[in-house]
């Protein structure tokens, strides 16, 4: 399977505890998008990378968040000291940033319970 | 802010009819436009997509109008089927990066 594709799919933890996500692109993708869905909305936009730099970081990606992707391959993103309202699906996107079309390929998300 | 919103939360149309998804923006800087299908359980899907420059664009059974003076989007879906029903979102994008997506329309197709 070429696909995107994270790990875990499915995370319960504490409040209080850390969490790493880990997104792994499609091959020769140089971009990666980190998103965040919650109940009934659409994804929304976290951050950006352009092979290992990250240009773009969203206001929800609050100091407790922090996303690296240091050989411009897989991603992670990690949550610290995790709060109910951290509970969401977290999904990845890749694409190749010479193609024409916009279009970002997901993966199928990492869903994240804090109790 | 929501920048992408679709008004309808939900849609059921028979087996075999149109199915009509609609979607409005307020970033006129928005200059490319998408439609994802999403399944539970699985990441969105890409469907169809959409330049500023047209005006329509039409894929087998999915077409999505694009009308920028109102800033208003569709996707219709003939005939629509059963494996159709999903959530579908409209997204946006600007300068091509990162994607502003709608809340989403679930389309149930009754047999």
């Amino acid at each position: 399977d070429t696909g995107v594709s994270q790990d875990p799919r499915h995370k319960i933890t504490k409040r209080g505890q850390n969490v790493t996500f880990r997104c792994d692109p499609i091959s020769e993708h140089n971009r990666l998008y980190w998103y965040r869905q919650t109940l009934g909305q659409g994804p929304e936009f976290l951050t950006y990378f352009q092979n290992e730099a990250q240009l773009e970081k969203s206001r929800l990606l609050s100091d407790r968040f922090s996303a690296e992707r240091p050989k411009g391959s897989f991603s992670t993103l990690e949550i610290q000291r995790t709060e109910q309202g951290d509970s969401a699906m977290y999904l990845c996107a890749s694409r190749d940033g010479s193609s024409r079309s916009n279009e970002q390929f997901f993966g199928p998300g990492t869903r994240l319970t804090v109790l | 802010d929501q920048q992408v919103k679709q008004n309808s939360p939900s849609l059921s149309v028979q087996e075999g009819r149109i199915s009509i998804l609609n979607c409005d923006y307020t970033n006129s800087m928005f200059d490319y436009f998408l439609w994802y299908k999403k399944y539970p359980a699985e990441g969105p899907t890409f469907l169809i997509s959409i330049s500023s420059i047209k005006d329509k664009n039409e894929d087998g059974r999915f077409t999505v109008f694009l009308n920028k003076s109102a800033k208003h989007l569709s996707l219709h879906i003939v005939p629509s089927q059963p494996g159709d029903s999903a959530v579908y979102f409209c997204a946006a994008t600007s300068n091509d990066y990162k994607l502003s997506f709608g809340a989403g329309t679930t389309v149930t197709v009754r047999a």
